[in-house]
């Protein structure tokens, strides 16, 4: 079964600074589709950046980017610039096409 | 574009009642909508998917029994909490597709609390 591993609980930043959450994943295929989602305290589930796995090129929306090591399975997600509204719940998760399996979560706190 | 709804937003509602909530796609035709359990400060647990006109597929460990979803039509999908508990007292979300089902639109979620 496929799994996703985000190691860190809890992270934190400065404001205007770079941080970068980590993510895992186990699986044998080899075309899938990875994400990053984050949660704010509404709850709200919001698609930060999605992935391909065909690409090799790592996806960037703004100030959001991947680095993706396929090889490696591993997907990690910057956030550059970091501001207050950044503060959230994020998760990593991988379609293994039928269904989004999650991570366990990341908790990013932003300090001004 | 690309809304989801969900009604009610909070819940309060005794043991051994039954609680419904529903998730619409407000400006699109959903063919596939699936059902997710939050706890606290935890992951997000699929518990069901369903498609419009069919049974839903539920999850290993869920009870379907107690867990009623119908996907009457390409913009409604109801979860039904039958005979509720206090341990099933929890942050419900829906997601909606279009086409792609790896692009999910997600509810704002359901906080269900049993007493």
């Amino acid at each position: 079964a496929q799994t996703v591993t985000q190691s860190q609980p809890e992270m934190s930043v400065q404001e205007a600074e770079t941080v970068t959450l980590s993510c895992t994943y186990d699986t044998s295929e080899s075309d899938y589709y990875l994400f990053w989602y984050k949660q704010p305290p509404s709850r709200q589930m919001i698609l930060v950046i999605r992935q391909e796995a065909y690409k090799q090129q790592n996806a960037t929306e703004n100030r959001f980017s991947v680095n993706f090591q396929k090889a490696a399975k591993s997907f990690s997600l910057k956030i550059s610039d970091s501001q207050l509204g950044d503060a959230a719940m994020y998760f990593c998760a991988y379609f293994n096409g039928n269904k989004l399996v999650f991570g366990a979560g990341t908790i990013l706190r932003v300090k001004s | 574009g690309a809304v989801v709804s969900q009604h009610p937003s909070r819940v309060i509602c005794k043991s051994g009642t039954s609680v419904k909530i529903e998730c619409r796609s407000l400006d699109f035709q959903a063919t596939t909508m699936f059902w997710y359990r939050q706890f606290p400060k935890k992951s997000l647990m699929l518990m069901a998917t369903s498609n419009e006109g069919s049974k839903a597929t539920y999850e290993q460990g869920v009870e379907k029994d107690k867990f009623l979803i119908n996907h009457a039509s390409l913009t409604l999908s109801t979860l039904t909490v039958t005979s509720a508990h206090p341990e099933d007292s929890s942050f419900y979300i829906c997601s909606a597709t279009s086409g792609a089902v790896y692009e999910q639109y997600f509810g704002p979620g359901t906080r269900l609390t049993v007493t």
